[in-house]
């Protein structure tokens, strides 16, 4: 088993670019989410699913965009792309009523 | 509105002595809460989980004890190792509904174990 993979893992970015980032998992996990992490704030959820076809919003889901068509991959994009928006971002999924969430290894992301 | 809160940025111990990492929380809808490790350039790992119906639980070197009159809970390491200088975050999960699965993090906190 791979895990939880992402891709890239560093991008850079110019203000206004769009870009997705890549998560896929090979558990078979229902539930997959997206974080985002800086300095003094922990990890912040960005959106995530309970299954192939059902997305939400996070705390902090303004300029990302998400689709679930597999179980397996949980794209997240990125719409129009702000200095705001660097962070090292992580993917993660955990499977039902297990609690405890696998995170990929993360995609550091700057804009300029 | 931070609901997880880690006071302490950071933390330095000797090897062989006690590491205890806090944690602090607000929502009272919280009912399991969990400790994740992180090294650099990596994700974070699962360290060690507690449920809202108990007060501690132990895994080899790594206790979470739970206060919930406090909202408090700590991690313990007993005893600390060089290998476990990590940023340590504090998790919380609401209990059910549309929050089922989300979890809210702390700001983490840098341990470093000095050999």
């Amino acid at each position: 088993n791979a895990g939880v993979t992402q891709t890239p893992k560093f991008q850079v970015l110019k203000t206004g670019q769009s870009m997705t980032l890549q998560c896929a998992q090979d558990m078979n996990h229902e539930y997959m989410s997206w974080y985002r992490q800086d300095p003094g704030m922990g990890l912040r959820l960005i959106h995530y699913s309970v299954g192939a076809g059902i997305t939400d919003q996070g705390e902090v889901p303004n300029g990302y965009n998400v689709s679930r068509s597999t179980t397996e991959d949980f794209p997240l994009r990125l719409l129009s792309a702000a200095p705001s928006q660097t962070s090292v971002y992580f993917c993660a999924s955990s499977y039902g009523q297990v609690r405890e969430q696998f995170f990929g290894p993360g995609t550091r992301l700057t804009v300029l | 509105d931070q609901q997880v809160k880690q006071n302490s940025p950071s933390l330095s111990v000797q090897e062989g002595r006690i590491s205890i990492l806090n944690c602090d929380y607000t929502n009272s809808m919280f009912d399991y809460f969990l400790w994740y490790k992180k090294y650099p350039a990596e994700g974070p790992t699962f360290l060690i989980s507690i449920s809202s119906i108990k007060d501690k639980n132990e895994d080899g070197r790594f206790t979470v004890f739970l206060n919930k009159s406090a909202k408090h809970l700590s991690l313990h390491i007993v005893p600390s190792q060089p290998g476990d200088s990590a940023v340590y975050f504090c998790a919380a999960r609401e209990a059910g509904g549309t929050s089922y699965g989300k979890l809210t993090f702390g700001q983490g906190t840098i341990l470093t174990v000095h050999p």
